[in-house]
C-alpha cells in the first residue's frame, strides 16, 4: 500500500494567516500517461463526515473558497489556506487514489492561535 | 444534491456480523462508485471496499476476506456486510459515493464526494 504521511500534525494560525499543510506519499502518485496527480485533500469538521475540498491535487471542488489551494507533484504535496478563518478549524486529510487500494494520510488539526 | 443517509447496528459482540445499509437520495444512483470507509478511534481513515456502477467490487486486501459490499438498485441502497468482527473493528463507518473520472476507455472510483452522516460501530463483549 502507498504511505501517506502528513506535516505537521497539528498547527496552530491566527486569523487572516496562512496555514500551509505537507503531505507526502511512498511513492509517486503522478500518472505519467496523463500528467495527473492522483491525490485529493479533505477537511472534517467534529462530529461530521469528511468533506473533498481538492483533487487531482489541485483542483477545487465545486463550493470550495478560493482561499484553500493544493499544488504538489509526485510525492510531495501541499494543502494551503491562505487567510485562515474561524470556520476552517478542523483536521484535514490528503488521500491517494493511485491505486485501487485507496489510502489516507493520518491527518493535521488545524487551530486558531 | 446526492444525500446519503446510514443505518446499522452500533453494539456488536466479537465474531457477530456488522451490517450496514447507505440509502442514497438526490441524484443518480447508477452514476456514481460507492464506497465504505472507517474511521478508529483516534487513527486514520480506512478504506474498506467500492463497488462500480456495473455491480463489481474491490476490496482492501487487509479485510477482504470478511467484507461484502452489495447494491439494491431498485431501492437506491448500499449495503456492508464484515464478518467474525473483533474490537479492531471499532469504528465510525461513512458510505461515500465516487463520481469516478474516465481514461484510456476505463473508468474507475477516485476521490470521495459525498458522505453519509457515519455510524459508531463498537464491538464488544
Amino acid at each position: 500500500d502507498i504511505v501517506m504521511t502528513q506535516s505537521p500534525d497539528s498547527l496552530a494560525v491566527s486569523l487572516g494567516e496562512r496555514a500551509t499543510i505537507n503531505c507526502k506519499s511512498s511513492q509517486s502518485v503522478l500518472y505519467n500517461s496523463n500528467s495527473k496527480n492522483y491525490l485529493a485533500w479533505y477537511q472534517q469538521k467534529p462530529g461530521q463526515p469528511p468533506k473533498v475540498l481538492i483533487y487531482w491535487a489541485s483542483t477545487r471542488e465545486s463550493g470550495v473558497p478560493d482561499r484553500f489551494s493544493g499544488s504538489g507533484s509526485g510525492t510531495d504535496f501541499t494543502l494551503t489556506i491562505s487567510s485562515l478563518q474561524a470556520e476552517d478549524v478542523a483536521v484535514y486529510y490528503c488521500q491517494q487514489y493511485y491505486t485501487s487500494t485507496r489510502t489516507f494520510g493520518q491527518g493535521t488539526k488545524v487551530e486558531i492561535k | 444534491q446526492v444525500q446519503l443517509q446510514q443505518w446499522g447496528a452500533g453494539l456488536l459482540k466479537p465474531s457477530e456480523t456488522l451490517s450496514l445499509t447507505c440509502a442514497v437520495y438526490g441524484g443518480s444512483f447508477s452514476g456514481y462508485y460507492w464506497s465504505w470507509i472507517r474511521q478508529p478511534p483516534g487513527k486514520r481513515l480506512e478504506w474498506i471496499g467500492e463497488i462500480n456502477p456495473s455491480g463489481s467490487t474491490i476490496y482492501n486486501p487487509s479485510l477482504k476476506s470478511r467484507v461484502t459490499i452489495s447494491v439494491d438498485t431498485s431501492e437506491n441502497q448500499l449495503s456492508l456486510q464484515l464478518n467474525s468482527v473483533t474490537a479492531a473493528d471499532t469504528a465510525v463507518y461513512y458510505c461515500a459515493g465516487e463520481p469516478g473520472y474516465c481514461i484510456g476507455g476505463h473508468c474507475y472510483g477516485g476521490w470521495f464526494g459525498p458522505w453519509g452522516q457515519g455510524a459508531l460501530v463498537t464491538v464488544s463483549s
